[in-house]
């Protein structure tokens, strides 16, 4: 079957620039969790969707946001973009039943 | 959330099986172990998982303690192709608290 796709894999902004991604999960997985990746803090948790609400949220700011649509593709948003948003960003699909989670390659965000 | 604590680096011989620990100490009743690896930066692999008994696959096996504070994740005959960072977690599947993980050094 095929994997979590995620777009683009890579992106280049300018700071204060805003950013959409956008992760099409494993046909059947229902809820998608979305990570930030940078060397200093390692793979954070950003947000969780399960059929179109948002279940968990860590601990990032406002100007993080998400959405998922009712084919379960789910989209996350970074507005006014700093350098520090410069990470690899991570969609993880999950079959809730069988309690796995699958990760995407990921996007590489670059903050200029 | 559970916190993990694993070593930041181990060694093995390309053959030989690889044994990856992990302490999860606060792990609670309803969380799973997981194990997922790394590699340049791509998209964390899954492994396994597991809730209280023993699993195996094709890739791994996941030993449990009786009590849950700990797990062994074992690849049986590690190749260069498992250098990585091996990362256990103990946590829901919906929202995964990553640690800095295991540094795995496969040498021929």
């Amino acid at each position: 079957k095929a994997g979590v796709t995620q777009t683009p894999r890579y992106l280049i902004k300018t700071r204060g620039q805003q950013v959409t991604l956008s992760c099409s999960p494993i046909s059947g997985h229902r809820s998608v969790s979305w990570y930030q990746q940078t060397p200093g803090q390692g793979l954070q948790f950003l947000f969780e969707y399960f059929s179109e609400t948002q279940r968990n949220k860590g601990n990032f700011p406002g100007r993080f946001s998400g959405r998922q649509f009712s084919n379960s593709r789910s989209e996350m948003n970074v507005s006014t973009l700093e350098l520090g948003d410069s990470a690899l960003y991570l969609c993880a699909s999950i079959d809730v039943e069988l309690t796995e989670a699958f990760f995407g390659q990921g996007t590489r965000l670059t903050v200029v | 959330d559970a916190k993990t604590t694993q070593p930041p680096s181990m060694d093995c011989a390309e053959g030989r099986a690889a044994n990856l620990p992990c302490n999860h100490s606060t792990i609670s009743g309803n969380e799973y172990v997981y194990w997922y690896r790394q590699i340049h930066s791509q998209g964390p692999q899954y492994i396994i998982h597991g809730l209280k008994n023993n699993e195996t696959n094709e890739m791994a096996s996941l030993i449990i303690t009786e009590d849950r504070k700990s797990s062994t994740l074992i690849l049986p005959h590690a190749t260069l192709r498992d250098t990585a960072v091996y990362y256990c977690i103990g946590d829901n599947f919906n929202k995964f608290y990553f640690g800095s993980g295991t540094k795995l050094n496969v040498k021929p």
